[in-house]
């Protein structure tokens, strides 16, 4: 069974203090890894796919990795906008169209 | 463009109560899914469909029953309604590996 946990549940930073989320997979063939953001309220907003290891995406402050057992998700010198679930999402070689979904880490940007 | 749009977005059930959540995207989008989202769950795969016409069954499927007769439109059916199913609902639709979510529906049956 296709298997994501992230770490930590929840994090708590002060503007400017950079850090990083962790997305765990255990899974049968990986096909693509996910990040999403939710807003309180609202539905997740895509950010990022990834497929092989070694690979990195950026958008503005924000910058994900992949290796063969986990990704990162790094936040540089974040803002109290940056707040924010962040999800990572697999999608597995049994499967050409389901995602399962880590529990998320709910990230708190202090001013 | 609107995206996705679920309607209602918020609705309060009695216990064995039916209802319909409506799902429209205008993305022309084959793929489209129902997840709901609980506390310390996180996002679960109920129903999705790969194209009109066709349904099937995800990770939690009991209690739901769902239909694809237009493309743009997902359907997701409550015959009769359990207080485990409040929850907060989610669609999607989905091109290549891109998901595209809805803004939800809250969900409340006492």
């Amino acid at each position: 069974e296709d298997q994501v946990t992230q770490s930590p549940e929840a994090l708590r930073l002060q503007e400017g203090e950079s850090s990083s989320l962790n997305c765990s997979y255990t899974v049968s063939g990986l096909r693509g890894l996910f990040w999403y953001r939710q807003d309180p309220g609202k539905g997740p907003e895509f950010l990022f796919t990834l497929y092989s290891a070694g690979e990195e995406k950026e958008k503005e402050r924000l910058k994900a990795t992949l290796t063969k057992k986990e990704s990162f998700l790094h936040i540089t010198a974040p803002k109290p906008e940056d707040s924010a679930t962040y999800l990572c999402a697999v999608l597995t070689g049994g499967s050409n169209y389901k995602l399962t979904f880590g529990k998320g880490t709910l990230l708190t940007v202090n001013p | 463009n609107a995206g996705v749009t679920q309607t209602p977005k918020f609705r309060v059930l009695k216990t064995g109560q039916s209802m319909t959540l409506l799902c429209a995207q205008d993305m022309n989008h084959e793929y489209m899914y129902w997840y709901r989202q609980d506390p310390g769950m996180g996002l679960r795969l109920i129903h999705y469909s790969v194209g009109e016409g066709t349904t099937a069954k995800g990770e939690v499927p009991d209690g739901y029953n769902v239909s694809r007769l237009k493309k743009q439109n997902f359907l997701l059916g409550l015959e009769s309604a359990a207080p485990s199913q409040t929850s907060v609902y989610f669609c999607a639709s989905q091109r290549g590996t891109e998901a595209f979510f809805g803004q939800g529906t809250r969900l409340t049956v006492v």
